[in-house]
């Protein structure tokens, strides 16, 4: 079964460093879509990128997609405390059942 | 506000209680999912609801039943739960399969 894994599982950085998350998943896909989550609450959507698409910015978020590595990375740039978040991939495929294929997510920590 | 309301946000329940999870949203999505975000665990889908269909994931209890009522309203029902049922379960909605989730901010459950 298709899995999105994420790697690193923890990250630590000072604010104003870039954070760099990746993703790998094992079979063919729709899209690509990373999450955010703070602590004891929801995920949020922070970008989705497609299938046919290689890389795409949103503010200080950069996703790359290389379909033929199965992989995904995102970066976030000039990070604040703010940032300090669980962030999650998902893969989303069509399929006449479940669409969504979370990882496990990368604990990002930003110190002031 | 996210557009998915979860309630209650927090729920303690013995082993032999039954009681209700109740989600709405207020988006004019198509799809309702429910999810379980267990520590250290990736996110686990246990029911969607769509126009089409509803999916369970088989490995889900029978003392987990869903009900969707109409495409803005979901709940999950919950009789004789055992302690590692105790969990973040969370709702989400999205305008088609492969589209973007939108998560509530959960229910807190703790079995004891």
């Amino acid at each position: 079964s298709q899995q999105g894994e994420e790697d690193p599982q923890a990250l630590s950085i000072q604010e104003g460093e870039n954070a760099t998350m990746n993703c790998s998943y094992k079979t063919s896909i729709n899209n690509l879509q990373w999450y955010r989550q703070n602590s004891g609450r929801g995920l949020v959507h922070l970008i989705l990128i497609r299938s046919n698409e290689r890389e795409k910015h949103s503010g200080r978020l950069r996703v790359t997609l290389d379909t033929s590595k199965k992989s995904s990375s995102l970066l976030i740039t000039a990070s604040r405390a703010a940032d300090t978040a669980s962030y999650f991939c998902a893969t989303a495929f069509d399929n006449y059942g479940q669409n969504f294929v979370f990882g496990p997510g990368t604990r990002l920590s930003v110190l002031p | 506000e996210t557009g998915v309301t979860q309630t209650p946000r927090h729920l303690v329940m013995g082993m032999t209680n039954k009681k209700s999870l109740k989600c709405e949203q207020h988006l004019g999505h198509n799809a309702m999912y429910w999810y379980k975000q267990s520590a250290k665990k990736p996110l686990e889908l246990m029911f969607v609801y769509s126009l089409e269909e509803r999916v369970e994931n088989n490995s889900v209890p029978s003392r987990f039943s869903p009900e969707c009522p109409n495409s803005s309203h979901l709940f999950l029902h919950l009789h004789t739960l055992q302690p590692e049922d105790s969990a973040l379960y969370l709702c989400a909605s999205s305008q088609a399969r492969t589209t973007p989730l939108h998560f509530g901010n959960g229910t807190r459950l703790t079995v004891t």
